[in-house]
């Protein structure tokens, strides 16, 4: 079945240092994966996304890594700052769930510590 | 401030009652979206609209749900005959067509529903 999961619920870390969520799919016909940052009382915000033909893409502090022959996802965040705090979200797209649906994880919870 | 707008931002209503919610995209794009959240895990897909068009729609949307967008522009969620397991986040997020793939969508604060 269709299930988009996360390794650790929580996660934390020293500020400064670099921060790895994780995230596991199970839908092989996954093509599109999005990371979103949702902090309390706000709606989900895009950090980066990936399509199902590269393995690895930047951003701004962040980088997200795809091995497909695991279905695993992860992000990347360098030098973590205390503005960080919130809960990542893996997303997946897939053209046979439907074109524009988003199949998200449960989240994982980062924490800075000073 | 992702551009996509929602009213109200917090709701509380008796089991029973309907409850109306709006969602106002971001003005260029054509496709909106509707999900629910609960405490502690990540949005669920209710539906989705492109232009006024409503082309999917998720188990989880129940006759007790319509939501509609009938000039393309806002959309309106309305929950009939509320219960307590409507408790959640209610998040309308919204992106621009391009082709037939997947665009990014960008979210709105949602409103929060609290049925007593």
């Amino acid at each position: 079945g269709e299930s988009v999961g996360l390794h650790l619920p929580t996660l934390s870390v020293q500020e400064g240092d670099n921060s790895i969520i994780n995230c596991a799919y199970s839908n092989s016909a996954s093509d599109y994966f999005i990371w979103y940052k949702q902090e309390s009382g706000k709606g989900p915000q895009f950090i980066i996304d990936i399509r199902s033909n590269m393995d690895k893409r930047q951003g701004q502090r962040v980088t997200v890594l795809l091995n497909k022959t695991v279905k695993h996802l992860s992000l990347q965040i360098a030098a973590t700052q205390p503005g960080d705090s919130a809960v990542y979200f893996c997303a997946e797209n897939s053209r046979i769930q439907g074109a524009q649906k988003l199949v998200f994880g449960q989240g994982t919870r980062l924490t800075i510590n000073p | 401030d992702t551009g996509v707008s929602q009213d109200p931002r917090h709701k509380i209503t008796k089991r029973g009652q309907n409850v109306t919610f709006r969602c106002d995209p971001i003005s260029e794009h054509n496709r909106l979206y509707w999900y629910r959240q609960t405490l502690g895990q990540g949005p669920e897909f209710l539906t989705y609209f492109q232009n006024e068009a409503q082309l999917e729609k998720s188990r989880l949307l129940s006759d007790r749900f319509s939501a509609e967008r009938p000039k393309g522009s806002f959309s309106t969620l309305e929950i009939q005959r509320t219960e307590q397991g409507d408790s959640a986040m209610y998040l309308c997020a919204s992106s621009p067509r391009r082709g037939q793939g997947f665009s990014e969508q960008f979210f709105g604060p949602g409103t929060r529903l609290t049925v007593l």
